[in-house]
């Protein structure tokens, strides 16, 4: 089976930084993103990792440990506009490179003034 | 900057009809994905298409689901027979073979 767990709710306030973190049992990984989704909107792609470490890109940066199956999202300078959610997902292997993303079930940040 | 557009933005449907969906895929990326997203829930993989088949689905994607590549550029989802449990925002995606690129989705909702 494929599990990826998330908190389900953050708060935070601008300015700040805050962390996400993702765990993840799955049937094999090709990589895990993270996706911002703001409420009746579609994902949008924040980052990728394939092998363990820290990504960084500008306020937002992603950690991985395959051996861990863990992995967070780092959003530092907190905007109102980061209020969103945030789905981890992670690339099973399949028949072919496309493959599918499982989803978790997202963490939904508010920040307040 | 290129996107993935899909049509019609919202659309309602008598239980036991057809819908289709249309996505238009950004135009050199290689592999075409569908997901669907029930209010208040997770964004859930259906069904990903390459090199004009199927290429992997879920468990989801039954019998009641087909897709297809009718020209270069349009990617169709079907319903044959709605569901109330079919309500849901069903995403089109595409991506080169890394991240995947998501459409802003069709509002499908069963009466």
């Amino acid at each position: 089976g494929q599990n990826i767990d998330q908190p389900t709710e953050m708060t935070a306030t601008e300015g700040a930084i805050v962390q996400i973190n993702c765990t993840y049992q799955t049937s094999g990984f090709n990589g895990l993103f993270w996706y911002q989704q703001h409420a009746g909107e579609a994902p949008t792609f924040l980052s990728y990792n394939v092998l363990d470490g820290l990504e960084e890109k500008g306020r937002f940066s992603s950690f991985l440990s395959r051996s861990k199956g863990y992995s967070y999202l780092l959003l530092k300078e907190l905007q109102m506009k980061d209020s969103a959610s945030y789905l981890c997902a992670v690339r099973v292997p399949g028949n072919q490179a496309g493959t599918a993303l499982i989803f978790g079930k997202g963490t939904t940040l508010s920040v307040s003034s | 900057e290129p996107e993935v557009t899909q049509t019609p933005s919202h659309q309602v449907t008598q239980m036991g009809q057809e819908v289709i969906l249309r996505c238009v895929p950004i135009s050199n990326h290689l592999y075409f994905y569908w997901y669907r997203q029930i209010l208040g829930q997770k964004v859930e993989f259906l069904v990903s298409f390459y090199n004009n088949e199927i290429s992997e689905k879920s468990e989801i994607f039954d019998d009641q689901f087909s897709v297809e590549r009718p020209d270069g550029s349009n990617f169709t989802l079907k319903i044959r027979s709605t569901k109330l449990e079919d309500s849901a925002m069903y995403f089109c995606a595409s991506s080169v073979g890394g991240e995947q690129f998501f459409g802003p989705g069709t509002r499908l909702t069963v009466l």
